[in-house]
Order: C-alpha cells, then structure tokens, then sequence
C-alpha cells in the first residue's frame, strides 16, 4: 500500500501568516489523486481539496493544493483563526486509498 | 445537501460483535457514483479506512486487509442506510468509527459525525 509522510507534524503560527504543509507519496501517484482535508477538534474531517489542487465546494481562495507524482503541498495564506486545525493528505490512486498521520497548525 | 447519521453503541465487550448503522439523507445506497464507507480513527493506527458497499447494477463489498473475515457491511435499501459489524474485536479495535460517502470527486466529500467506540470488559 502507498504510504503518505506528512512533515512537519505540528506547525506554529500566527493568523495573518502563510502556511505550508507538505506530504510526501512512497510511490507515485497516478494522475495527481490526492486529497486533502481538515479536522477541527471533535468533528470528522472535511474534505478541502482534491485532485492535488481543486478546491472542494465553498472552501476559500486562502486555501490551494499543489504538486504531482511523491510530493505535495498544501498552502494557506493569510491565516485565520479557524483555520488552526489537524490537516491530513490522502491517496485515492491505489486501494487502499491511505491517509498521512497529520500535521497540527497550531496558533503561536 | 447529503447528511449521514450514525447510529449505535459506544462500548463493546471484547470477543462481541461491533455494530453501527449510517442513514443516508440527500443521496441513495443504491447510487451508481457514489460509494458507502467506514472509516476509524485511533492514535495508534491513525485514519484507516475499512471498508465499503456500492452499486453498480449489482452490490459489491471491499475490504481492508486488517478486518477482511471479520467485517461485513450491508446496504438497506429501503431504509436507505448502510450497516457496520465488526466481530471478534479486541481493545485494539478501539476508535472513532465514521461512516463516509466517496462522491463523483473520487474522495470523501460526506462524513457522519462519528461514534467513539470503547472495547472493554
């Protein structure tokens, strides 16, 4: 199974800053079938982008996905207060479709 | 607007059977895009998924390699949900369960609001 490397595993910084997750594929995946999503404390996540760099449904311009093949990147500027949270990479390429184990954003 | 609702208990004893119970509102089990899955969350194993039922002309069920022979999901059509049970389970088997639709994004675009679930005696 492919296994996703999120780094680093917790993020600090202040709102109005930029933030820059990345996630890293033990294979390549095929046609750019990554996904990423956002968990708030005890809520389930919620998807924000998919196909490596398109927004989900009424997720915000702050928020863009970037990459292709092992290395992805999740960017946000301008951060907001609700944006700190738990952010996972998933694969949906090769089943089974596997998660990372999360970067924390977190408010400096 | 899909909504799921999970329904069922938060404590297992260890060697029982774990059952859980989603309900679809806004879509359809028997949809030919989409397809019905559960998913759990642990500190120690993370997000994995577990499963899956869909339609396509016919039903079909997947499994992850870590339950296969222990898990079973049905689809209720005409009460429009689909169902978990998980047998045998250990303390290992201790998690938030979520049950989740992969839509036409090829993703989990609908998640229920998951259910803690303890294995202890």
């Amino acid at each position: 199974e492919i296994v996703l490397t999120q780094s680093p595993g917790t993020l600090s910084l202040s709102p109005g800053e930029r933030a820059t997750l990345s996630c890293r594929a033990s294979q390549s995946l095929s046609s750019s079938y990554l996904a990423w999503y956002q968990q708030k404390v005890g809520q389930a996540p919620s998807l924000l982008i998919y196909g490596a760099s398109s927004r989900a449904t009424g997720i915000p311009d702050r928020f863009s996905g970037s990459g292709s093949g092992t290395d992805f990147a999740l960017t946000i500027n301008r951060l907001e207060s609700e944006d700190f949270a738990v952010y996972y990479c998933q694969q949906y390429g090769s089943s089974p479709y596997t998660f990372g184990q999360g970067t924390k954003l977190e408010i400096k | 607007q899909v909504q799921l609702q999970q329904s069922g208990p938060g404590l297992v004893k260890p060697s029982q059977t774990l059952s859980l119970t989603c309900a679809i509102s806004g879509d359809s089990v028997s949809s030919n895009s989409a397809t019905w899955n559960w998913i759990r969350q642990s500190p120690s194993r993370g997000l994995e998924w577990l499963g899956r039922t869909y339609y396509r002309s016919k039903w079909y069920n997947d499994f992850a390699v870590s339950v296969k022979g222990r898990m079973t999901i049905n689809p209720d059509t005409s009460k429009n949900q689909f169902s978990l049970q998980l047998n045998s389970v250990t303390p290992e088997d201790t998690a938030v369960y979520y049950c989740a639709r992969r839509g036409a994004t090829g993703c989990y675009d609908y998640w229920g609001q998951g259910t803690l679930v303890t294995v202890s005696s």
